[in-house]
């Protein structure tokens, strides 16, 4: 079955370290997004990608960083930039149109 | 400022009693409008959307929703609660031509069930 996959499911990371979050997809989906969660504020877009090598900022994007070389894969990088990284983070993913819109099943990220 | 709330962060009501969870967003022209729902600790699934058409949605699960573009509301409804609906549910709205397809996500509305 098609889907997204995220890895890993729970990650811990000391203050001070660059840590990487992984999402692949097997729906061959343009278009990726990277949303952050915390309690009580619903979800954020951190970044988006519509196509291979091309990403875009989205609304909270400070500390974070990510790459697109594949059509399949989406990493996230949360630098030691990033004031509260403690979150859950979703990546999700669509075809053409808003129809396919696909959520992964998140990383659960804990600064120790 | 485009925007959804969800006025009520936690209801509880007893199974095989009706439901109504309210949205209602702000947006330049009518966007295209979900719901989905989350258990503890996994992702998101979709119940249902609205792009087009009929108001009234039907979803999984049950569960319906009807969009009132004069309210600016897409508020969710189950005539039969179930034990197993328990969870968080959010209102979403979106356009293909804002930041790539964006989703704008309400605070979400946690639900309990009481036997």
């Amino acid at each position: 079955d098609g889907g997204i996959t995220q890895s890993p499911k729970y990650l811990f990371r000391k203050e001070g370290q660059n840590v990487t979050l992984s999402c692949e997809q097997n729906l061959n989906h343009d278009a990726m997004y990277w949303y952050r969660q915390d309690p009580g504020q619903g979800l954020r877009l951190i970044y988006y990608s519509q196509i291979v090598n091309d990403f875009q900022k989205g609304d909270i994007a400070e500390g974070y960083s990510v790459s697109r070389e594949k059509k399949e894969s989406f990493p996230l990088t949360v630098t030691s930039a990033q004031k509260n990284p403690t979150a859950f983070y979703l990546c999700a993913s669509r075809g053409e149109g808003l129809y396919g819109y696909t959520f992964g099943s998140g990383t659960r990220l804990t600064v120790v | 400022a485009q925007s959804v709330t969800q006025p009520d962060i936690h209801i509880t009501v007893s199974e095989g009693a009706s439901l109504e969870l309210r949205c209602n967003y702000s947006y330049g022209a009518t966007p295209y409008l979900f719901w989905y729902v989350q258990s503890p600790g996994q992702g998101l699934q979709l119940l249902l959307k609205y792009f087009s058409g009929d108001t009234l949605v039907q979803g999984i699960k049950g569960f319906e929703a009807e969009f009132k573009r004069s309210q600016s509301s897409f508020n969710l409804r189950k005539p039969s609660v179930h034990w197993s609906d328990a969870a968080e549910y959010f209102c979403a709205v979106g356009a293909l031509y804002n930041q790539g397809g964006k989703l704008i996500f309400g605070q979400g509305t946690e639900l309990s069930v009481k036997p």
